[in-house]
């Protein structure tokens, strides 16, 4: 089953331009993390956000997590044509388990 | 470092067919596994996961099967392919020996195409 829903399904923007991505889920967690895949390759992990923390920063990219309405975004700043790719939340509680949303496709126009 | 490999790349198989899938992480010991499934143009299914050698969780009651022969081999099975079964099946690790959901690292993933 699937935990993570994000917002919008598909984004297309101009380069140069901030990319928004949001992030629902239903039950407690652990930790929210970001992942990144290129089509037809594997995820790569971006960014890793624990229940206790509000705002993480990695080099363009932005998260922040919201647990009391169970919803998180990744904001990432001055896009460019090779951030093209789909992007997806997956939660984690305390188990080994980590459940992935249904991904939002970005497009960055050059 | 911590590599991993994942083969086939892409596979073509008729209904009623066996499947093997082998992932290898190399770099590391102990490592969480996971075998995940992608629709086409959707999010990723957990199917199974193992925290060690010969234990095995399944998330999903379906036709496949898994098994972990060494601590670094994960092996996604099938004794007769579904039409159902055609995805995109990814193999992760993470590091192991704690449950707070450690990042993953992918594969390269099989694209497997049931006839």
């Amino acid at each position: 089953s699937q935990q993570g829903e994000e917002d919008p399904q598909a984004l297309s923007i101009q380069e140069g331009e901030n990319a928004t991505m949001n992030c629902s889920y239903k039950t407690s967690i652990n930790n929210l993390q970001w992942y990144r895949q290129n089509s037809g390759r594997g995820l790569v992990h971006l960014i890793l956000i624990r229940s206790n923390e509000r705002e993480k920063h990695s080099g363009r990219l932005r998260v922040t997590l919201d647990t009391s309405k169970k919803s998180s975004s990744l904001l990432i700043t001055a896009s460019r044509a090779a951030d093209t790719a789909s992007y997806f939340c997956a939660t984690g509680d305390s188990s080994y388990k980590l459940i992935f949303g249904s991904g939002t496709r970005l497009l960055v126009r050059p | 470092s911590q590599t991993i490999h994942q083969w086939p790349a892409t596979l073509v198989q008729p209904v009623g067919s066996p499947l093997s899938l082998e992932c290898t992480v190399e770099g590391t010991s102990n490592p969480n596994l996971y075998w995940y499934r992608q629709a086409a143009g959707r999010g990723l299914q957990l199917l199974f996961y193992s925290v060690g050698i010969g234990q095995i969780s399944s998330e999903v009651p379906q036709n496949l099967s898994a098994s972990r022969p060494q601590d670094r081999q994960f092996i996604l099975s099938s004794k007769k392919l579904l039409l159902s079964d055609s995805g995109f099946y990814l193999c992760a690790w993470s590091r192991g020996g704690q449950s707070d959901n450690s990042p993953l690292h992918f594969g390269n993933g099989t694209r497997l195409t049931v006839t």
